[in-house]
């Protein structure tokens, strides 16, 4: 069935970086825009990042741009998002999402914690 | 940057009501939003798309309406798989902001 299982999240010191993982099966992945999106404990959705179904566009939101690089393996259905220079605030949910325009597949998330 | 603004933030209502939650643009969007369901602990589920067309497999007491700058969501009668925090989203200029969230709960 189509599917996206995100994975790499975890408890992360501030100023460290980290590589979190999308993996798509049950469509054609190279097909499909891509999103990042993440949710903080106890607050809305924010929007991070989009590519295009190439890997040649992408935007970030003003928040995470220089921060944040989204990219994607289509050899291997991934797609990833670099995270560097951890704050506390980007302790939250990080979900990927398929573009179709609207997002219409998300996968279950995975948690990142920016402690000491 | 587009905002978008979802009114209220916050409703109280029963089983069988009709409810109707607005989501507000801060330019013109066209018709490039969408709605979103979000459970506990669950990720987000697309409702609406192009402002008006249902997802496939979502009931159809959701509906959706609006252009340009104002935008609505109605649930004919809730049911109480329906209690939920809805969220709108633009997809008009690549920066796909979502609107801050209406929570719905049983009155």
């Amino acid at each position: 069935q189509v599917q996206l299982v995100e994975s790499g999240g975890g408890v992360v010191q501030p100023g460290r970086s980290l590589r979190l993982s999308c993996a798509a099966s049950g469509f054609t992945f190279s097909t499909y825009a891509m999103h990042w999106v993440r949710q903080a404990p106890g607050k809305g959705l924010e929007w991070l990042a989009v590519l295009s179904s190439d890997g040649t566009n992408k935007n970030y939101a003003d928040a995470v741009k220089g921060r944040f690089t989204i990219s994607r393996d289509n050899s291997e259905n991934t797609l990833s998002l670099q995270i560097s220079s951890l704050r506390a605030d980007d302790t939250a949910i990080y979900y990927c999402a398929r573009d179709r325009p609207s997002l219409d597949i998300w996968g279950q998330g995975t948690m990142v914690t920016v402690s000491s | 940057d587009i905002q978008l603004t979802q009114s209220p933030s916050f409703l109280s209502a029963s089983v069988g009501d009709r409810v109707t939650i607005t989501c507000r643009a801060s330019q013109g969007i066209s018709y490039y939003l969408a709605w979103y369901q979000q459970k506990p602990g669950k990720a987000p589920k697309l409702l609406i798309y192009s402002a008006s067309t249902l997802q496939s497999g979502v009931p159809s007491r959701f509906s959706g309406s609006g252009s340009g700058t104002e935008f609505t969501l109605t649930i004919s009668s809730l049911q109480p798989e329906d209690f939920a925090t809805y969220y709108c989203q633009q997809l008009n200029s690549y920066l796909y902001t979502f609107g801050q969230g209406t929570t719905l709960e049983i009155k």
